[in-house]
């Protein structure tokens, strides 16, 4: 039972182009969405995150934008640059109950 | 250095036998976790613990066990290897309590089993 579902599998991005990760969730109690990156050889780190009290989170180049009605949510990275190639994970927890739930991940890959 | 730590960094070993993976932190954090990462399947997390004396199951926890041997250490066993196990395996800490659910993940360990 995948209770965070995440598309796209894979995404390759032009060099300055906007990369879109999407995710939804199943789980009304959920009220906590992070974003992970990871490179490869590495674990995965904390990108951005965001609660449900607020629609748009941004930091930098990247924003995650926050859809309560759609159960959706969603990573956008402007002006893409090579650096950023990586996989991404959503994630989802409830409050008081620490543990993540990941989506299965996207490879993002910017192309010069 | 690194505040989250995994030994061995690969591995290959043979259907059957017995193998431990380690987990060490210096960052001081309570909570400890223990996810597999496959392709397409994202992270899935195997077991967790809160403290030293709270071990939990994950969503995939049979053919594995684990042990909390002090704060900063966490371990995994398999207790009888077999190839779907083969996969990258992942420690990760949290600090606990309201507003601190970020997860600091280790370099991982890739398992091969034969």
């Amino acid at each position: 039972q995948q209770q965070v579902k995440q598309s796209p599998q894979s995404l390759i991005v032009q060099k300055g182009g906007i990369s879109i990760i999407n995710c939804a969730y199943e789980n009304t109690a959920f009220d906590y969405f992070p974003w992970y990156q990871q490179f490869p050889g590495k674990g995965p780190a904390l990108l951005i995150a965001i609660r449900p009290d607020v629609s748009e989170k941004k930091e930098g180049r990247f924003t995650i934008s926050f859809n309560k009605s759609a159960k959706q949510f969603s990573l956008h990275i402007m002006d893409s640059q090579p650096g950023d190639s990586a996989t991404y994970f959503c994630a989802a927890a409830s409050f008081g109950n620490e543990k993540l739930t990941f989506g299965t991940g996207t490879r993002l890959t910017i192309i010069p | 250095d690194a505040d989250v730590t995994q030994t061995p960094r690969n591995r290959i070993t043979k259907t059957g036998k017995r193998i431990m993976l380690e987990c060490s932190q210096t960052k001081g954090h309570d909570r400890m976790y223990w996810y597999r990462q496959d392709p397409g399947l994202g992270l899935r997390l195997i077991y967790y613990s809160f403290d030293v004396k709270d071990i939990n199951k994950g969503e995939i926890s049979d053919g594995y066990s684990v042990s909390r041997q002090a704060q900063a250490k966490f371990s995994l066993s398999l207790e009888s290897a077999i190839p779907n196990q083969t996969a990258l395996y992942f420690c990760a800490t949290s600090l606990g309590g309201q507003g601190s659910n970020t997860q600091y993940f280790g370099p991982g360990t890739r398992l091969t089993v034969l």
